[in-house]
């Protein structure tokens, strides 16, 4: 079956402007989590959705916002965006939230110039 | 923080066992030992996870110590296809107990011919 699709894969945007992720998991997978990923810091959890709802925050500045669907699709937006936000936005989906694996998609790869 | 402690960085021979150690001293009776690697710029990679027993499958063996403060990954026949970072990540076994993934900086193995 089709893995996590994220798109887009690559996008290049100015400062202060606004940015919205999109994350379609396995089929069958309610739960979707969202990471950063930058040279830096490594591998930092953003947020977790199960049923449409916020189930866990990571820290982050409110400038980091996500929604997840009735479908279980996902999307995160970041606005005012910094140099800082350059990195690789990684969602991962499973079955539910905790006690199964979670398996990544590809990611998007975020520029802010 | 993570909870685990990894050598930053191993090297291989082709087709030898490659042997991954993680300590997690800290580990508490309800989460799992999961084991993901990335490959340069790609989604993290589940590989396989366990609680108190030892785990197959088809990429790789977890060894699991008895008083579960330590745990070795153990790919068999290693390839150049194995190069990546291998993080080993402490998680909570329950739905309800969240499910993020709490990455530390991982292990580079490098697979060399």
């Amino acid at each position: 079956k089709a893995g996590v699709t994220q798109t887009p894969r690559y996008l290049i945007k100015t400062r202060g402007q606004q940015v919205t992720l999109s994350c379609s998991p396995i089929s069958g997978h309610r739960s979707v989590s969202w990471y950063q990923q930058t040279p830096g810091q490594g591998l930092q959890f953003l947020f977790e959705y199960f049923s449409e709802t916020q189930r866990n925050k990571g820290n982050f500045p409110g400038r980091f916002s996500g929604r997840q669907f009735s479908n279980s699709r996902s999307e995160m937006n970041v606005s005012t965006l910094e140099l800082g936000d350059s990195a690789l936005y990684l969602c991962a989906s499973s079955l539910r939230i905790g006690g199964t694996e979670a398996f990544f998609g590809q990611g998007t790869r975020l520029t802010v110039v | 923080d993570a909870k685990t402690t990894q050598p930053p960085s191993m090297d291989c021979a082709e087709g030898r066992a490659a042997n991954l150690p993680c300590n997690h001293s800290t580990i508490s009776g309800n989460e799992y030992v999961y084991w993901y690697r990335q490959i340069h710029s790609q989604g993290p990679q589940y590989i396989i996870h366990g609680l108190k027993n030892n785990e197959t499958n088809e990429m790789a063996s977890l060894i699991i110590t008895e008083d579960r403060k330590s745990s070795t990954l153990i790919l068999p026949h290693a390839t150049l296809r194995d190069t990546a970072v291998y993080y080993c990540i402490v998680r909570a076994a329950f739905y309800n107990q969240g499910g993020k993934l709490i990455f530390g900086q991982g292990t580079e193995l490098s697979v060399k011919p």
